[in-house]
């Protein structure tokens, strides 16, 4: 069974740098077109955060572009999300998310990491 | 593509139908997913391409539309639909979610 779970600090200070990793056990990533992160901040809506390939590099949400990298790294199957700058804005649940009824619907989630961004 | 979902809030007794719309800002043709949020859980896909149920969803959840106008049909609200829906489109860059409709007992 394919599982996802995401690790990182749950508290960041305002301006520094977040990092989180998704781990995926049962599942080889590379035998996945591409993974996913989306994050939800407390009582609000879901946001598309960014997709990495195998092959075709990776898609960020414009938003947060300038301050977001993703990548995998299949010897450890595992990819990540570094977001700089964070504000409270970035508080939020994140998760990571495999796709497999299309490459841009997410039916497999991880369980969802809090991330406080406060001082 | 901005994604709004109407109402924001509809109130079901159990046993009744609910009907929940989407609408896209543009085209997305059938590139159209929906999700469900039971309270402390994470999302589950319900509907993608606008109308194919995902694995294991329960025939009573149904979808329809394209383009730009999008409906999610519950055909008999059991208590474990209680929840909070999402659509989503993936018909291009950036991917956005509509802002949820919360479903609750009335």
């Amino acid at each position: 069974q394919v599982q996802l779970q995401e690790s990182g600090p749950g508290l960041v200070k305002p301006s520094e740098t977040l990092s989180l990793t998704c781990a995926v056990s049962g599942y080889s990533i590379s035998d996945n077109v591409c993974w996913v992160w989306i994050r939800q901040p407390p009582g609000k809506g879901l946001e598309w955060i960014g997709t990495v390939y195998h092959t075709k590099g990776v898609y960020y949400n414009p938003s947060l572009k300038s301050r977001l990298t993703i990548s995998m790294d299949t010897s450890k199957n595992q990819f990540s999300l570094t977001l700089t700058s964070v504000t409270a804005a970035d508080t939020a649940v994140y998760y990571c998310v495999r796709p497999v009824s299309s490459e841009h619907t997410f039916d497999v989630w991880g369980q969802g990491t809090m991330v406080t961004v406060s001082s | 593509t901005v994604m709004t979902q109407s109402p924001a809030t509809l109130s079901v007794s159990p046993g009744e139908g609910a009907t929940l719309s989407c609408r896209a800002s543009q085209s997305v043709r059938s590139q159209l997913a929906w999700y469900q949020q039971r309270p402390g859980q994470t999302p589950r896909l319900l509907i993608y391409g606008a109308s194919n149920r995902a694995a294991g969803i329960p025939a009573r959840f149904s979808g329809s539309g394209s383009g730009t106008e999008f409906t999610l049909t519950i055909s008999s609200l059991q208590s474990e639909d209680f929840a909070v829906y999402y659509c989503q489109h993936y018909n291009s860059w950036p991917l956005t979610f509509g802002g949820g409709t919360r479903v609750e007992i009335k």
